[in-house]
C-alpha cells in the first residue's frame, strides 16, 4: 500500500457545489496532516493543516478520521477560482520525510 | 523576504550532462527538501535536509546528489542526466522537520528537459 492514496479526479462539478475528495494513509502513528494547493504549472500552497478531528476554514472543511486512516476536504459553493488540483501530505513514519499524496484534480464549471 | 528561491526556471541538457538545481531562502529554515514532479505522479521527495551538514534520501534518490553547507542553500547536482529525470523540480523549507507539523514554503519550480 502507498504511503499516502488521493482520489484521482477529476472532479468536475458545476459552481456552487459542495465537493468531497478524500486521502488514505498508512502510517497510523501519523499526528498532523495538511492540504495543499496546487495551481497549473505553479508551486504548492498550503491550504489547511489537521491536527485533530478535524478544521474549519470558511468554505474549507477538513476532517480526519483515525480508526480508518483517511483524511478529507470539503469545499462548500464552490467557485470558478477553486479549480486546482489538492494535495494531502501526511508526515512519513520516519517524521523527516514528508510524503504527498499524487493529487486530486478539481474543475469548477460556470 | 524572498521566501525560497530557485534557479534557473528553466532548463534543456543533453543526455550524459551534469548540471546543479540551486535552491535558496531566507527565512533561517532548518528543513529544506527537493521533489519532482511528473505528470500523474504528484510529488515525490528525492532528498531532504534537516540542517547544515545533514542530508538524507528521500523516495527517488538515485542520479542526484545534494549537500547542505549553509542553513540557507540546498543545490541538487544531477551527476549525469537521462530523459527519465525530464521533470519540474520543486524546492521545498520549512521551520523545522519534525513531525511534519509545520507549513512547507515552496520555491517557483524548475522546469528540466533532458534530451
Amino acid at each position: 500500500r502507498k504511503e499516502v492514496e488521493q482520489d484521482p479526479g477529476p472532479f468536475n462539478v458545476p459552481e456552487g457545489a459542495t465537493v468531497a475528495f478524500n486521502c488514505t494513509y498508512s502510517n497510523s502513528a501519523s499526528q498532523s496532516f495538511f492540504w495543499y494547493r496546487q495551481d497549473c504549472r505553479k508551486e504548492p500552497k498550503l491550504l489547511m493543516s489537521v491536527y485533530s478531528s478535524g478544521n474549519e476554514d470558511g468554505r474549507f472543511t477538513a476532517q480526519l478520521n483515525r480508526a480508518s486512516q483517511y483524511i478529507s476536504l470539503l469545499i462548500r459553493d464552490s467557485k470558478l477560482s477553486d479549480s486546482a488540483t489538492y494535495l494531502c501530505v501526511v508526515p512519513y513514519s520516519s517524521a523527516s520525510k514528508i510524503i504527498f499524496g499524487s493529487g486530486t484534480r478539481l474543475s469548477i464549471r460556470p | 523576504n524572498a521566501g525560497v528561491t530557485q534557479t534557473p526556471k528553466f532548463q534543456v541538457l543533453k543526455t550524459g550532462q551534469s548540471m546543479t538545481l540551486q535552491c535558496a531562502q531566507d527565512m533561517n529554515h532548518e528543513y529544506m527538501s527537493w521533489y519532482r514532479q511528473d505528470p500523474g505522479m504528484g510529488l515525490r521527495l528525492i532528498h531532504y535536509s534537516v540542517g547544515a551538514g545533514i542530508t538524507d534520501q528521500g523516495e527517488v534518490p538515485n542520479g542526484y546528489n545534494v549537500s547542505r553547507s549553509t542553513t540557507e542553500d540546498f543545490p541538487l547536482r544531477l551527476l549525469s542526466a537521462a530523459p527519465s529525470q525530464t521533470s519540474v523540480y520543486f524546492c521545498a523549507s520549512s521551520t523545522t522537520g519534525l513531525a511534519g507539523r509545520d507549513e512547507q514554503f515552496f520555491g517557483p519550480g524548475t522546469r528540466l528537459t533532458v534530451l
